[in-house]
């Protein structure tokens, strides 16, 4: 399964809203993840299971979709947010697979 | 808290072995929840999944096609650790290294990375 992530980069100003695009080739119900990954450290679960926030995780990010058109959204973009957004099927309990990366700028 | 500290070397040769260990702590290696992986992150290859070990009442591996002819992974429950081994390095092997745990089909712990250089 082959996850294409648009746009590459996203370019806004602290406080407004981000939209990122994750579409997969083939079906994977709502086993999606999304990370956050900083300069210099590693991925941080942001969301799992499509929608799911993970722990400790604010509010302002969601994220939606099935199938093989998801979403995640920063509803008011905070300073630490401005960063590389990765998502990662987990449908085929085999294998795992990560997108290109949508960078935030 | 769970926390992966990772170890191992930094710099290889071509066709070695690589060799890192990531020791858990939090958690149990043989749990019957989670899985245990190893994820690479190159500029060329971006982030990419290499394998899997998990307890489920018997030991079960699974390996990404790309690297599954010279991967092991292994797990050490006397040392709540699981290790990766990959024969054969070439420069395309040269990542930034990370063991994670798995959850919920997703990595929700993960270690702080080691840099591997591959060069002669």
């Amino acid at each position: 399964i082959v996850l294409t992530q648009s746009p590459a980069a996203l370019s806004l100003s602290p406080g407004e809203r981000a939209t990122l695009s994750c579409t997969a080739s083939q079906s994977v119900g709502s086993f999606l993840a999304w990370y956050q990954q900083r300069p210099g450290q590693a991925p941080r679960l942001l969301i799992y299971g499509a929608s799911n926030r993970a722990t400790g995780i604010p509010a302002r990010f969601s994220g939606s979709g099935s199938g093989t058109d998801f979403t995640l959204t920063i509803s008011s973009l905070e300073p630490e947010d401005f960063a590389v957004y990765y998502c990662q099927q987990c449908g085929t309990w085999s294998v795992s697979a990560f997108g290109g990366g949508t960078k935030v700028e | 808290q769970v926390q992966l500290q990772q170890s191992g070397p930094g710099l290889l040769k071509p066709s070695q072995t690589l060799s890192l260990t990531c020791a858990i702590s939090g958690d149990s290696v043989s749990s019957n929840s989670p899985a245990w992986n190893w994820i690479r992150q190159s500029p060329s290859r971006g982030l990419e999944w290499l394998g899997r070990t998990y307890y489920r009442s018997n030991w079960y591996n699974e390996y990404a096609v790309s690297v599954e002819s010279r991967i092991t992974i292994t797990a050490d429950t006397s040392k709540n650790q699981f290790s990766l081994q990959l024969s054969s390095v070439t420069p395309e092997d040269t990542a930034v290294y990370y063991c994670a745990r798995e959850r919920s089909r997703s990595f929700d712990i993960w270690g702080p990375g080691t840099m591997v250089t591959v060069s002669s």
